[in-house]
């Protein structure tokens, strides 16, 4: 399955855009790119997903690089209620890594 | 619709004892997966099931059984719990699984479970 790396932890200021990278070299072309996060004491919740041209939703964008061997997920402008731990996730399986720690600070 | 239901919410067994961690989804989605989540850790998939009838091992599957009997329910069986399954667990489901599908996954709040 093809992996993904993303930095350990980001922090940000409240109401400031935040840009958390994935680096996915080994992606296949069929393989989907999704972002999840997950609050504290909560299950995973669905962020976004994309193939190969950038998306938009209510909660965030998603820029995929041509090449699609990366993507950054954006939150346009970061809450308290953002903190989280962010995954960045290719393919059916939905492997998770140990995901990006998002710190915001008010 | 409730989504994806777990129970128990929280569960303490003993060593050697069994137990089975329920989990329920109303959204006739056909894949179903359970993962365990340990302290400042990512999440591992434990089983997996692509629809009634059909269940597969995923990375830590050791310890654990799994049957999916309807498209509903996936429950996972701790045949003799050990300290190292100490955990909290995730069930999800979600519409399909399969080469370029979209795969969002929809998941239930979590068991947090000790054993001593």
């Amino acid at each position: 399955d093809a992996k993904t790396t993303q930095p350990n932890s980001m922090e940000s200021n409240e109401e400031e855009p935040v840009h958390l990278p994935c680096n996915h070299s080994t992606i296949s072309g069929t393989d989907y790119i999704h972002w999840y996060r997950q609050l504290p004491s909560q299950g995973p919740e669905y962020v976004i997903h994309g193939l190969t041209s950038n998306v938009n939703n209510r909660m965030a964008s998603l820029a995929i690089a041509e090449d699609r061997k990366s993507s950054t997920l954006i939150l346009h402008r970061a809450t308290l209620r953002d903190a989280a731990v962010y995954y960045c996730i290719l393919g059916n399986k939905l492997v998770f890594g140990a995901g990006t720690i998002l710190r915001v600070k008010s | 619709n409730a989504g994806v239901t777990q129970t128990p919410k929280f569960q303490v067994l003993k060593t050697g004892q069994s137990m089975t961690l329920q989990c329920a989804q109303d959204m006739n989605h056909e894949y179903m997966s359970w993962y365990r989540q340990d302290p400042g850790m990512g999440l591992r998939l434990i089983h997996y099931s692509v629809g009634a009838g059909i269940t597969d091992q995923g990375e830590v599957p050791n310890g654990y059984n799994v049957s999916r009997s309807t498209t509903e329910d996936f429950p996972l069986r701790l045949l003799s719990a050990a300290p190292s399954q100490t955990s909290v667990y995730f069930c999800a489901s979600s519409y399909s699984i399969g080469g370029a599908a979209k795969n969002i996954q929809y998941f239930g709040a979590g068991t947090r479970l000790s054993v001593l």
